[in-house]
């Protein structure tokens, strides 16, 4: 599977935007980008995951570039309840084999 | 709808020791997987399990760590004897295919004393 990287953290103002990178250079073409978020304590949860078109849901958005390099998850209004540890993980079509990486701390702040 | 749910949510240990962790899977999933997550890093995966079937087992220490999934539904992890390195976040989490979302356990943390 294509290695991602990300930045390890971020901030983000409450209220804002925050727009969080992946660059994934390797990724072949049946391989889809997915990401997970895991807030303190908890079990990682899934937010939304792409092939090659731009994809949204109820959580957020997932921009991916036309050469799928890289993409960026957008979530629209961040809140405080945002704050957490985001994976961006490239896989093929099946979610059984995803592999985890440090992923980026988001911090959200009032 | 009940997620998935595991127990306990904390252990602490001798280090020889057995430990069981058990988990229940959320209802009509038959993917059920295995994680060990440390500190500060992304969780790996342990085991898969396509019903009863453990499909991918390759990251699994069997020397030490077993797992079963009697009737392709609850599954437990074991490890026998425990090492003072297994202390971690042991979490389930299951799917209703390999091809669609994996739903969490809040996890097992293990302390090996």
């Amino acid at each position: 599977d294509a290695k991602t990287t990300q930045p390890p953290s971020m901030d983000c103002a409450e209220g804002r935007a925050a727009n969080l990178p992946c660059n994934h250079s390797t990724i072949s073409g049946n391989e889809y980008v997915y990401w997970y978020r895991q807030i303190h304590s908890q079990g990682p949860q899934y937010i939304i995951h792409g092939l090659k078109n731009n994809e949204t849901n109820e959580m957020a958005s997932l921009i991916i570039t036309e050469d799928r390099k890289s993409s960026t998850l957008i979530l629209p209004h961040a809140t405080l309840r945002d704050t957490a540890v985001y994976y961006c993980i490239v896989s093929g079509g099946s979610q059984g084999n995803l592999i985890f990486g440090k992923g980026t701390k988001l911090s959200v702040k009032p | 709808e009940a997620g998935v749910v595991q127990s306990p949510r904390y252990k602490i240990i001798e280090k020889k020791q057995p430990v069981a962790f058990w988990c229940n899977p959320i209802s009509g999933h038959n993917t059920l997987y295995w994680y060990l997550q440390n500190l500060g890093q992304g969780p790996e995966l342990l085991i898969r399990y396509e019903n009863e079937e453990a499909v991918d087992d390759s990251q699994l220490p069997k020397d030490r760590f077993s797992a079963e999934r009697l009737k392709g539904v609850d599954s437990t992890l074991k490890i026998q004897p425990a090492e003072l390195g297994d202390s971690a976040v042991y979490l389930c989490a299951s799917s209703f295919t390999s091809f669609h979302e994996q739903f969490f356990g809040p996890g097992t943390r293990l302390t090996v004393l």
